[in-house]
């Protein structure tokens, strides 16, 4: 079946630690983004690609980064300086670039911190 | 610069009742809008959006939104509440303007008492 698979579905971050978040998808899709989700908050957009190599920052950038080596995936890396990072996180890809293509999102990550 | 308004966090409705989840937008250009659901521990999958054309959008599932300009509004409503409509439900907002990007409301949590 296609679609979008993230992995881990929980994740545990040490003070400190820099832990990745997984993203693939097999439906030949140009364009990935990453989003946060907060209780009560909505999606916040961190990250998107809309090509190989390529990736804008989205409203919440700071603390985090990502590669777009392959079309398939595009890996999240929360790093020690996100000093917040407990929340649920969610990869969505599209088929096109423009703002309103459909989305098609992944299960998502919660991430918490010990 | 867009926004997207969805009044309060909860909406209870009995089984068999209607729905109905209220989204107002702010847009300088000529919307799209979109109605998303995420089920717990789910990724968001779209309900409908709206683009151009019939104001008045069918979904999936039964969920329907109408488009009125003049109330800068796109409520989502289903004559009949089933079960398996208990969910989060979030309104998003683009446009083809300049630097658009998807804009996502805070959310409303649907529960459907039997």
């Amino acid at each position: 079946d296609g679609g979008i698979t993230q992995s881990p579905k929980y994740l545990f971050r040490k003070e400190g630690q820099n832990v990745t978040l997984s993203c693939e998808q097999n439906l030949n899709h140009d364009a990935m983004y990453w989003y946060r989700q907060d209780p009560g908050q909505g999606l916040r957009l961190i990250y998107y690609s809309q090509i190989v190599n390529d990736f804008q920052k989205g409203d919440i950038a700071e603390g985090y980064s990502v590669s777009r080596e392959k079309k398939e995936s595009f890996p999240l890396t929360v790093t020690s300086a996100q000093k917040n990072p407990t929340a649920f996180y969610l990869c969505a890809s599209s088929i096109g670039t423009t703002t309103n293509e459909k989305l098609f999102f992944g299960s998502g990550t919660q991430l918490s911190v010990l | 610069a867009q926004s997207v308004t969805q009044l309060g966090s909860h909406v209870s409705v009995s089984e068999g009742a209607l729905v109905l989840l209220r989204c107002n937008y702010s847009s300088s250009v000529p919307p799209y809008l979109f109605w998303y659901v995420q089920y717990p521990n789910q990724g968001l999958q779209l309900l409908l959006k709206y683009t151009t054309g019939a104001t008045l959008v069918k979904g999936i599932n039964g969920f329907e939104a109408e488009f009125k300009k003049s109330e800068t509004s796109f409520h989502l409503t289903k004559p009949s509440a089933h079960m398996s409509d208990a969910a989060e439900y979030f309104c998003a907002v683009t446009s083809t303007g300049a630097n658009s990007k998807l804009t996502f409301g805070k959310g409303i949590t649907l529960s459907v008492r039997p």
